[in-house]
């Protein structure tokens, strides 16, 4: 079965730093990866996804990732954060076709200090 | 457009008893998703619906149970209620089946068993 493991459960950075968060999947054939960001009060929302073709994707607000096969990773990058940045980052992947639905990681609670 | 809406947003049973929730999608969506979300878990994926038909379930025990009306309404059941299912449960439409459509997510129900 599929896995999906978010390496920090919790960061807090300074406005203007740049973000990486950590995600991996577990999957080693076709995958479509999914980043999905949940702001305080708010619904589930998608930030970007990945089915095939350009490794680097972009997504809403200045958001990017990276799908590197050979790691099975999917990180999150931003390269300045904002304090409307603060929100609930959610890795999620399915093996093709969606059987099995969405594989979501524990998430990441990202704080960021005006 | 209207958002995904989930009836009730909020719910207190007692062990024993059964519930039912209600999710509205998008409207033109024809697929509906059903998710668990634990502090322990995570969000765990429970089924999928498209056409009235169960198209996917997850890894959850015979009291889950759903079902997809016409219009594309969809309503989870949970019978013989137990602690451990005090959770939010969010429904996530979809134009089509399968993951190559974007998911939208509502609010949510949430559900606490005492």
């Amino acid at each position: 079965a599929q896995s999906v493991s978010q390496h920090n459960h919790h960061v807090i950075l300074s406005e203007a730093a740049s973000l990486e968060l950590g995600c991996n999947y577990s999957y080693g054939g076709t995958v479509n990866l999914f980043w999905y960001v949940q702001y305080p009060g708010q619904h589930l929302q998608l930030l970007l996804k990945y089915f095939s073709g350009d490794p680097l994707v972009k997504g809403i607000k200045g958001f990017e990732a990276e799908f590197i096969k050979s790691k099975f990773s999917f990180n999150l990058r931003k390269p300045s954060v904002q304090w409307s940045d603060t929100a609930e980052y959610f890795c999620a992947a399915d093996s093709g076709g969606g059987a099995d639905g969405l594989t979501f990681g524990k998430g990441t609670h990202l704080i960021i200090q005006p | 457009k209207a958002g995904v809406t989930q009836t009730p947003r909020y719910l207190i049973k007692t062990r024993g008893q059964q519930v039912t929730l209600s999710c509205s999608p998008i409207s033109g969506h024809r697929s509906v998703s059903w998710y668990q979300q634990t502090p322990g878990q995570g969000l765990q994926f429970l089924f999928e619906y498209f056409s009235e038909t169960q198209r996917n379930k997850g890894n959850f025990p015979g009291r889950f149970s759903g079902r997809q009306f016409s219009n594309s309404r969809s309503e989870m059941n949970v019978s013989t209620l137990e602690l451990g299912d005090s959770a939010l449960y969010l429904c996530a439409s979809s134009l089509g089946p399968g993951l190559y459509n974007e998911q939208f997510f509502g609010p949510g129900t949430r559900l606490t068993v005492l």
